[in-house]
């Protein structure tokens, strides 16, 4: 079954170490996100890649940063992890193809929550 | 820019009573909008979407949103809550490329028997 998946699902970490998150997945879209939840803030837009040559930066890149290493997968990297970096992060795909370029359905991976202590 | 404020943090129904989830946004071009349900531990799962074309849009679980351009409003309704609906309900607006999703903050819907 097409799917979005993330690894890991759960990770603790401590202040200061490098934190790969990778997302994949088999929809065969080519636009991809990352978002990271907390409470009471909803979603916010952290990057997102519209093809393997394009990365943009969303409304909270500061701290982040992204591979796109394929059509199928986009890591999110935190170089030196921050205690308020703790969140639950969600990778995300869209295809505008399937109803339109307006129409920016997106498609959810299961989340990955990340403690940084 | 484009905005989504959601009213409410915490909407608290019986089973069997009308839910009603509101969501007012701001867009500087026609806007596509969406509702999404996140059940505990699990990623987003859309409920319905607004693509310009019937304003009274239905989706799934009994679940149905009115665009109101007037109001720049589209509230979700469903005629008798169910305990299966208890979760969190995020309201959604496409950027003005069309590129993005902007979130609202999001309600979490409590059921009680």
């Amino acid at each position: 079954d097409a799917d979005v998946t993330q690894t890991p699902r759960n990770r603790i970490t401590k202040t200061g170490k490098r934190i790969m998150l990778e997302c994949s997945q088999t929809k065969g879209h080519d636009r991809m996100y990352w978002y990271r939840q907390d409470p009471g803030l909803g979603l916010r837009l952290i990057y997102y890649s519209f093809d393997v040559k394009d990365i943009n930066k969303g409304e909270i890149s500061d701290g982040y940063s992204v591979s796109r290493q394929a059509q199928a997968k986009f890591s999110l990297s935190l170089e030196s992890a921050i205690p308020n970096q703790t969140a639950l992060y969600f990778c995300a795909t869209s295809d505008p193809g399937l109803a339109g370029p307006r129409d920016n359905e997106q498609f959810f991976g299961p989340g990955t929550r990340l403690t940084v202590l | 820019a484009q905005s989504v404020t959601q009213l409410g943090s915490h909407v608290s129904v019986s089973e069997g009573a009308l839910v009603l989830l509101r969501c007012n946004y701001s867009s500087s071009v026609p806007p596509y909008l969406f509702w999404y349900v996140q059940y505990p531990n699990q990623g987003l799962q859309l409920l319905l979407k607004y693509t310009s074309a019937a304003t009274l849009v239905k989706g799934i679980n009994g679940f149905e949103a009115e665009f109101k351009k007037s109001e720049t409003s589209f509230h979700l309704t469903k005629p008798s809550a169910h305990m299966s609906d208890a979760a969190e309900y995020f309201c959604a607006v496409s950027g003005s490329g069309y590129s993005t999703l902007t979130f609202g903050k999001g309600t979490m819907l409590l059921v009680s028997p």
